[in-house]
């Protein structure tokens, strides 16, 4: 039982470029969500999801993408990367049926020249 | 949508002593609060949760209070150890979807 992993762990992209974060669960939580960590900034919600094909935006979607084939995987795209968006990212998820607590995957360290 | 304040931003104190966070929060239908610790360089970590229908809930050294009718939560830490030292975040949320987070505490416990 791994929980919540992500992939990379630190990332260096240039203006323009796309990429994609990965976020994948083995848990079988329905419940998956993306937030990005900046100083003074606190978590801010990206993206979340509530189960396989259903998505929904958080306080700061622009700029971001995301899907939900399987309950294990919630990837984070970036489809043109700007330098507002160097930040720490951090996918977590829950059960939606067993308690309220959140697990949160160890992050993804991203930095746009 | 929801909205969540912290105060203080630091807070500084003398091992021993007591810690207080304070956090208000915006939408009234808000009924889940939960508190989180983040060392540096580590992912957050759940340290405590209150659900609306409790006003107080205690977990060894680390209590959380919930006024609703102010909506505002606090998080409170006795007999306080170097180990305290991270950062802590509030948070809160209706039935645990799109959790909302404060903007963070540094806490410094000097021995």
């Amino acid at each position: 039982n791994a929980g919540v992993t992500q992939t990379p762990k630190f990332q260096v992209l240039k203006t323009g470029q796309s990429m994609t974060l990965q976020c994948a669960q083995d848990m079988n939580h329905e419940y998956m969500s993306w937030y990005r960590q900046d100083p003074g900034m606190g978590l801010r919600l990206i993206h979340y999801s509530v189960g396989a094909g259903i998505t929904d935006q958080g306080e700061v979607p622009n700029g971001y993408n995301v899907s939900r084939s399987t309950t294990e995987d919630f990837p984070l795209r970036l489809l043109s990367a700007a330098p507002s968006q160097t930040s720490v990212y951090f996918c977590a998820s829950r059960d939606l049926g067993a308690g309220y607590g959140y697990t949160f995957g160890s992050g993804t360290r991203l930095t746009v020249v | 949508g929801e909205n969540v304040e912290q105060h203080p931003s630091t807070l500084s104190v003398q091992e021993g002593d007591s810690a207080v966070i304070k956090c208000t929060y915006s939408d009234s239908a808000s009924n889940y609060f939960p508190w989180y610790k983040q060392e540096l360089g580590k992912r957050p970590q759940l340290i405590i949760d209150i659900r609306s229908n409790v006003g107080e809930k205690k977990d060894q050294r680390i209590a959380v209070t919930l006024n609703k009718t102010a909506k505002h939560f606090s998080l409170h830490i006795t007999e306080t150890q170097p180990e305290d030292s991270a950062v802590y975040f509030c948070a809160a949320s209706i039935n645990t979807d799109k959790l909302i987070f404060g903007t963070g505490t540094r806490l410094q416990v000097f021995p």
